[in-house]
C-alpha cells in the first residue's frame, strides 16, 4: 500500500513557467514533509521540507504548501529552468524513522 | 568530499551469487538507513542503525538480505543468493541524529542476470 500518493508522473513545463507537483497521504501521525530531486544516476537531494505546523514554506524559487486537512501538500517550482529537469520526489515521516517516499514526477522544462 | 559514498557504484551478478554494497556514510552521522529503488520508482526503506544497533529492519524484503554497521560508521548490506527481482539501485542515507535531514549517497546498481 502505497504511504505517500504523487501526481503526476510526469510533468513538461515551459521555461519560465510554474511546475506543480503534488501529493497526499493517509497517516496522520506523519509530522515531516521533504522534498528531494533527483538527477540521473545520483541520489536524491533534499530541496525543501516542511513540518505541519505551518501552512507554507518558501526557499526562493521552490515553495511547498500544505494542507493538514486535506492531507495533501505540494512542490511549486517558479520560473522554471532547463536545470530544474530531474526527478521529483515528495517523501514523509514520522518520529524521525523511515521516508514513505512518493512514486516520483519526471519534470522537462523546455527551454 | 564530505558527502555519503557508496560502492561499488556498478554490480553485475549471476543468479544465486552473494553480493556486499558498502555505505561511508557522513563522519559523525548517527543514523544510517538503507533503501532500494526500483526503476521508475521511489526509494523504499529497507533497514535503519543508529550507531552500531540495527533499530528496524522491517522494509529487508526477505533473509536473504542482511545489513550491518559493527562499528557505528561504515555499512554493508549483504544479498545472499541474488535473484533477478533483486535488481534495482540500493541507496545509503545519514543523518546526524535520529530527526534530522537525510543525506543520500549516489546509490550502487545492482543487475542480476
Amino acid at each position: 500500500q502505497q504511504q505517500v500518493k504523487q501526481s503526476p508522473q510526469s510533468l513538461i513545463v515551459q521555461k519560465g513557467g510554474i511546475s506543480i507537483i503534488n501529493c497526499a497521504y493517509e497517516n496522520t501521525a506523519f509530522d515531516y514533509f521533504p522534498w528531494y530531486q533527483q538527477f540521473p544516476g545520483k541520489g536524491p537531494a533534499l530541496l525543501i521540507a516542511i513540518r505541519p505546523d505551518v501552512s507554507e514554506k518558501k526557499e526562493g524559487r521552490f515553495t511547498i504548501s500544505f494542507n493538514k486537512s486535506a492531507k495533501q501538500f505540494s512542490l511549486h517550482i517558479m520560473d522554471s529552468q532547463p536545470g530544474d529537469s530531474a526527478t521529483y520526489f515528495c517523501a514523509a515521516s514520522s518520529a524521525g524513522n523511515q521516508f514513505y517516499f512518493g512514486t516520483g514526477t519526471s519534470l522537462t522544462v523546455i527551454p | 568530499g564530505a558527502g555519503v559514498s557508496q560502492s561499488p557504484r556498478y554490480k553485475v551478478a549471476k543468479r544465486g551469487q552473494d553480493v556486499a554494497l558498502r555505505c561511508d556514510p557522513i563522519s559523525g552521522h548517527v543514523s544510517l538507513f538503507w533503501y532500494q529503488q526500483a526503476l521508475g520508482q521511489g526509494p523504499e526503506f529497507l533497514t535503519y542503525f543508529q550507531n552500531e544497533a540495527q533499530l528496524d529492519k522491517s522494509g529487508l524484503p526477505s533473509d536473504r538480505f542482511f545489513a550491518e554497521r559493527p562499528e557505528g560508521s561504515v555499512s554493508t548490506l549483504k544479498i545472499q543468493r541474488t535473484q533477478q527481482e533483486d535488481s534495482a539501485v540500493y541507496l545509503c542515507a545519514s543523518s546526524l541524529e535520529k530527526f534530522t535531514e537525510q543525506f543520500f549517497g549516489p546509490g550502487t546498481r545492482l543487475t542480476v542476470l
